[in-house]
Protein backbone atom coordinates (compact mmCIF):
# COMPACT_ATOMS: atom_id res chain seq x y z
CA UNK A 1 0.00 0.00 0.00
CA UNK A 2 1.27 3.68 -0.62
CA UNK A 3 3.49 5.01 2.14
CA UNK A 4 3.24 8.78 3.69
CA UNK A 5 3.28 10.99 1.21
CA UNK A 6 4.22 15.20 1.65
CA UNK A 7 3.90 17.73 -1.05
CA UNK A 8 6.06 19.87 -1.81
CA UNK A 9 9.33 17.82 -1.23
CA UNK A 10 11.54 21.25 -1.80
CA UNK A 11 10.74 24.73 -1.53
CA UNK A 12 12.38 28.45 -1.41
CA UNK A 13 10.61 31.14 0.54
CA UNK A 14 11.78 34.29 1.97
CA UNK A 15 11.73 35.79 5.54
CA UNK A 16 8.35 37.28 6.17
CA UNK A 17 6.45 35.23 3.52
CA UNK A 18 4.35 32.00 4.74
CA UNK A 19 4.08 28.47 3.80
CA UNK A 20 2.14 25.22 3.64
CA UNK A 21 2.96 21.88 3.39
CA UNK A 22 0.92 18.78 2.90
CA UNK A 23 0.49 15.13 4.24
CA UNK A 24 -1.15 12.27 2.77
CA UNK A 25 -1.10 9.39 5.61
CA UNK A 26 -1.12 5.68 4.80
CA UNK A 27 -4.78 4.61 4.10
CA UNK A 28 -6.14 3.93 7.05
CA UNK A 29 -4.42 6.04 8.90
CA UNK A 30 -6.85 8.41 11.13
CA UNK A 31 -3.08 10.14 13.02
CA UNK A 32 -0.91 12.63 11.29
CA UNK A 33 2.07 13.93 13.59
CA UNK A 34 4.03 16.65 12.17
CA UNK A 35 7.71 16.38 13.27
CA UNK A 36 10.89 19.63 12.28
CA UNK A 37 14.32 18.16 11.77
CA UNK A 38 17.62 20.74 12.28
CA UNK A 39 20.85 19.80 12.33
CA UNK A 40 21.62 21.52 15.70
CA UNK A 41 17.97 20.16 17.48
CA UNK A 42 17.50 16.50 15.71
CA UNK A 43 13.68 16.20 15.27
CA UNK A 44 11.54 17.87 17.47
CA UNK A 45 7.40 17.68 17.55
CA UNK A 46 5.49 20.06 16.58
CA UNK A 47 1.97 18.54 16.92
CA UNK A 48 -0.32 15.33 16.16
CA UNK A 49 -3.83 15.18 14.64
CA UNK A 50 -6.31 12.49 15.14
CA UNK A 51 -9.85 12.52 13.71
CA UNK A 52 -9.67 16.48 12.74
CA UNK A 53 -8.28 16.96 16.23
CA UNK A 54 -5.13 18.36 17.44
CA UNK A 55 -4.50 15.57 20.93
CA UNK A 56 -0.87 16.80 21.74
CA UNK A 57 1.42 20.31 21.09
CA UNK A 58 5.20 20.74 21.07
CA UNK A 59 7.08 23.92 21.91
CA UNK A 60 7.08 26.21 18.74
CA UNK A 61 5.43 29.56 18.46
CA UNK A 62 2.08 30.37 17.28
CA UNK A 63 3.77 30.79 13.87
CA UNK A 64 3.39 26.93 13.52
CA UNK A 65 -0.14 25.91 12.88
CA UNK A 66 -1.60 23.08 11.30
CA UNK A 67 -5.26 21.33 10.99
CA UNK A 68 -6.63 17.63 9.31
CA UNK A 69 -9.05 17.15 7.44
CA UNK A 70 -12.39 14.32 7.56
CA UNK A 71 -10.20 12.02 5.10
CA UNK A 72 -6.78 12.30 7.40
CA UNK A 73 -4.81 14.65 4.87
CA UNK A 74 -2.94 17.21 7.14
CA UNK A 75 -1.63 20.63 6.06
CA UNK A 76 1.09 22.17 8.18
CA UNK A 77 1.39 26.21 7.92
CA UNK A 78 4.11 28.13 9.07
CA UNK A 79 3.65 32.11 8.93
CA UNK A 80 6.50 35.04 8.70
CA UNK A 81 9.27 32.89 8.17
CA UNK A 82 12.19 33.49 9.59
CA UNK A 83 16.01 31.78 8.43
CA UNK A 84 15.82 29.66 11.69
CA UNK A 85 12.61 27.92 10.25
CA UNK A 86 14.95 26.22 7.43
CA UNK A 87 14.41 22.96 8.09
CA UNK A 88 13.23 19.37 6.94
CA UNK A 89 9.71 19.05 8.07
CA UNK A 90 8.44 15.37 8.22
CA UNK A 91 4.93 14.23 8.39
CA UNK A 92 4.11 10.16 9.86
CA UNK A 93 0.76 8.30 10.37
CA UNK A 94 -0.32 5.69 12.66
CA UNK A 95 -3.49 3.33 13.38
CA UNK A 96 -3.94 3.55 17.12
CA UNK A 97 -4.28 -0.08 17.46
CA UNK A 98 -1.57 -0.85 20.66
CA UNK A 99 1.52 0.23 21.15
CA UNK A 100 1.59 2.63 17.98
CA UNK A 101 4.71 3.04 15.45
CA UNK A 102 4.93 5.86 13.58
CA UNK A 103 5.44 5.58 9.56
CA UNK A 104 7.16 8.66 8.47
CA UNK A 105 6.95 10.48 5.02
CA UNK A 106 10.21 11.56 2.64
CA UNK A 107 9.75 14.89 3.87
CA UNK A 108 9.57 18.37 2.83
CA UNK A 109 12.68 20.59 2.73
CA UNK A 110 12.35 24.09 3.56
CA UNK A 111 14.62 26.80 2.90
CA UNK A 112 14.39 30.27 4.09
CA UNK A 113 16.48 32.84 2.28
CA UNK B 1 16.57 20.60 28.65
CA UNK B 2 17.07 17.54 26.34
CA UNK B 3 15.54 14.30 27.71
CA UNK B 4 16.52 11.73 25.04
CA UNK B 5 20.57 11.75 24.54
CA UNK B 6 22.55 10.26 22.33
CA UNK B 7 25.95 11.28 23.15
CA UNK B 8 27.87 9.67 20.27
CA UNK B 9 27.07 11.44 16.76
CA UNK B 10 28.90 8.97 14.82
CA UNK B 11 30.41 5.37 14.95
CA UNK B 12 32.36 3.31 12.59
CA UNK B 13 32.71 -0.13 13.01
CA UNK B 14 33.77 -3.01 10.41
CA UNK B 15 31.66 -5.18 8.72
CA UNK B 16 30.48 -8.73 10.35
CA UNK B 17 31.40 -6.70 13.85
CA UNK B 18 28.88 -5.51 16.60
CA UNK B 19 27.30 -1.92 16.32
CA UNK B 20 26.19 -0.71 19.41
CA UNK B 21 24.35 2.18 19.69
CA UNK B 22 23.93 4.04 22.65
CA UNK B 23 21.01 6.21 24.15
CA UNK B 24 20.01 8.17 27.50
CA UNK B 25 17.18 9.62 28.85
CA UNK B 26 15.43 11.60 32.01
CA UNK B 27 12.14 11.36 31.86
CA UNK B 28 10.89 8.84 33.85
CA UNK B 29 7.78 9.34 32.82
CA UNK B 30 9.02 7.42 29.54
CA UNK B 31 8.07 3.74 28.92
CA UNK B 32 8.35 3.10 25.88
CA UNK B 33 11.26 3.38 23.74
CA UNK B 34 12.10 3.11 19.75
CA UNK B 35 14.94 3.28 17.23
CA UNK B 36 14.43 4.59 13.76
CA UNK B 37 17.02 4.58 10.83
CA UNK B 38 17.10 7.42 8.29
CA UNK B 39 18.63 7.07 5.00
CA UNK B 40 19.87 10.34 3.33
CA UNK B 41 16.74 11.94 1.69
CA UNK B 42 14.02 9.36 2.87
CA UNK B 43 11.89 9.54 5.92
CA UNK B 44 12.64 7.54 9.57
CA UNK B 45 11.70 4.13 8.95
CA UNK B 46 10.68 2.16 12.23
CA UNK B 47 13.58 -0.46 13.42
CA UNK B 48 12.43 -1.91 16.62
CA UNK B 49 11.13 -0.85 20.09
CA UNK B 50 10.79 -1.95 23.43
CA UNK B 51 8.17 -1.56 26.00
CA UNK B 52 9.72 -0.62 29.65
CA UNK B 53 7.96 -3.69 31.20
CA UNK B 54 10.98 -5.46 29.70
CA UNK B 55 14.51 -5.34 29.26
CA UNK B 56 15.31 -6.74 26.33
CA UNK B 57 13.84 -7.04 22.52
CA UNK B 58 15.49 -9.02 19.32
CA UNK B 59 14.62 -8.62 15.82
CA UNK B 60 16.73 -10.53 13.80
CA UNK B 61 20.00 -9.18 14.02
CA UNK B 62 18.73 -6.27 16.18
CA UNK B 63 18.13 -6.12 20.07
CA UNK B 64 17.69 -3.72 21.96
CA UNK B 65 18.75 -3.55 25.69
CA UNK B 66 16.58 -1.27 28.23
CA UNK B 67 18.00 -0.49 31.82
CA UNK B 68 15.24 1.34 33.48
CA UNK B 69 17.50 2.04 36.76
CA UNK B 70 20.43 3.63 34.92
CA UNK B 71 18.09 5.09 32.43
CA UNK B 72 20.06 3.98 29.45
CA UNK B 73 19.01 1.62 26.59
CA UNK B 74 21.09 0.51 23.39
CA UNK B 75 20.73 -1.29 20.01
CA UNK B 76 23.06 -3.88 19.07
CA UNK B 77 23.28 -5.15 15.43
CA UNK B 78 25.08 -8.04 15.06
CA UNK B 79 26.57 -8.92 12.31
CA UNK B 80 26.68 -5.07 10.74
CA UNK B 81 26.37 -4.74 7.48
CA UNK B 82 27.29 -2.05 5.08
CA UNK B 83 23.53 -1.26 4.33
CA UNK B 84 23.20 -0.65 8.01
CA UNK B 85 25.15 2.45 7.50
CA UNK B 86 22.60 5.10 8.40
CA UNK B 87 21.53 7.45 11.01
CA UNK B 88 20.30 5.52 13.87
CA UNK B 89 17.25 7.69 16.49
CA UNK B 90 16.56 6.64 19.52
CA UNK B 91 13.02 7.90 20.66
CA UNK B 92 11.07 7.87 23.66
CA UNK B 93 6.98 8.14 24.65
CA UNK B 94 4.79 7.90 27.81
CA UNK B 95 1.25 6.08 27.57
CA UNK B 96 2.80 3.02 26.57
CA UNK B 97 3.78 3.84 23.64
CA UNK B 98 -0.45 5.00 22.43
CA UNK B 99 1.60 8.69 22.78
CA UNK B 100 2.40 9.46 19.55
CA UNK B 101 4.16 11.76 21.02
CA UNK B 102 7.87 10.81 20.67
CA UNK B 103 10.84 12.43 21.63
CA UNK B 104 13.91 12.01 19.65
CA UNK B 105 17.82 12.21 20.58
CA UNK B 106 19.72 14.03 17.93
CA UNK B 107 20.97 10.52 16.25
CA UNK B 108 24.15 9.15 15.81
CA UNK B 109 25.57 8.00 12.13
CA UNK B 110 26.94 5.14 11.69
CA UNK B 111 29.24 3.94 9.41
CA UNK B 112 29.94 0.14 8.41
CA UNK B 113 32.99 -0.23 6.47
CA UNK B 114 33.25 -3.33 3.89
Amino acid sequence: KAGVTQTPRYLIKTRGQQVTLSCSPISGHRSVSWYQQTPGQGLQFLFEYFSETQRNKGNFPGRFSGRQFSNSRSEMNVSTLELGDSALYLCASGTQQGANVLTFGAGSRLTVL
Amino acid sequence: DQQVKQNSPSLSVQEGRISILNCDYTNSMFDYFLWYKKYPAEGPTFLISISSIKDKNEDGRFTVFLNKSAKHLSLHIVPSQPGDSAVYFCAATDSGGSNYKLTFGKGTLLTVNP
